[in-house]
């Protein structure tokens, strides 16, 4: 069974532009998650969509916005990117809204020159 | 406030030398706990779910455990191929899971 993929592996932007990433969850899981993990620091949730909804979101601005497809892959939209942008960008995805085992995919490396 | 504390943040143990990661949190709300490996530059693996105090599970050399406040990660007889960072995440509202920021741990031969 595919694991959770994503694209691109790296993308390279400069400050102001806007950078899209995409996800595709495991086959048959229903939520997918956004996480940032920048340099040095934790895993920063970021947001939980759920049957194309936004279910919740973490302590991030809105120039971070994303959605969800009806065949629940997900992007993750990042506007007039800053330098402190730059981080992994991790997508995750489980059944549904139930607490459960949500599977990471292997991120994409954005840096913000 | 939610928060997750691990220590140590980061252990150098020897191969065959047998040790404990540990998970402090405050999280209202809590519906589960989760371990996870991460190894640089990937995404976290996930190794094992929790969802009650006195629950345990194990893999090969690894078992976790929760208590009402608390988990461990116990790494029995360790090979060079555990070396990662393990990251302890409770399971909060909303499904949001909250991470620590992880132990890294090395193990030589």
């Amino acid at each position: 069974e595919a694991g959770v993929t994503q694209s691109p592996t790296h993308l390279i932007k400069t400050r102001g532009q806007q950078a899209t990433l995409r996800c595709s969850p495991i086959s048959g899981h229903t939520s997918v998650y956004w996480y940032q993990q920048a340099l040095g620091l934790g895993l920063q949730f970021l947001l939980w969509y759920d049957e194309g909804e936004e279910r919740n979101r973490g302590n991030f601005p809105p120039r971070f916005s994303g959605r969800q497809f009806p065949n629940y892959s997900s992007e993750l939209n990042v506007n007039a990117l800053e330098l402190e942008d730059s981080a992994l960008y991790l997508c995750a995805s489980s059944w549904g809204d139930r607490p459960d085992t949500q599977y990471f995919g292997p991120g994409t490396r954005l840096t913000v020159l | 406030e939610d928060q997750v504390t691990q220590s140590p943040e980061a252990l150098r143990l020897q191969e065959g030398e047998s040790s404990s990661l540990n998970c402090s949190y405050t999280v209202s709300g809590l519906r589960g706990l989760f371990w996870y490996r991460q190894d640089p530059g990937k995404g976290p693996e996930f190794l094992f779910t929790l969802y009650s105090a006195g629950e345990e599970k194990e893999k090969e050399r690894l078992k976790a455990t929760l208590t009402k406040k608390e988990s461990f990660l116990h790494i029995t007889a360790p090979k060079p191929e555990d070396s990662a960072t393990y990251l302890c995440a409770p399971l909060g509202g909303y499904n949001k899971l909250i991470f620590g920021a992880g132990t890294r741990l090395a193990v030589h031969p």
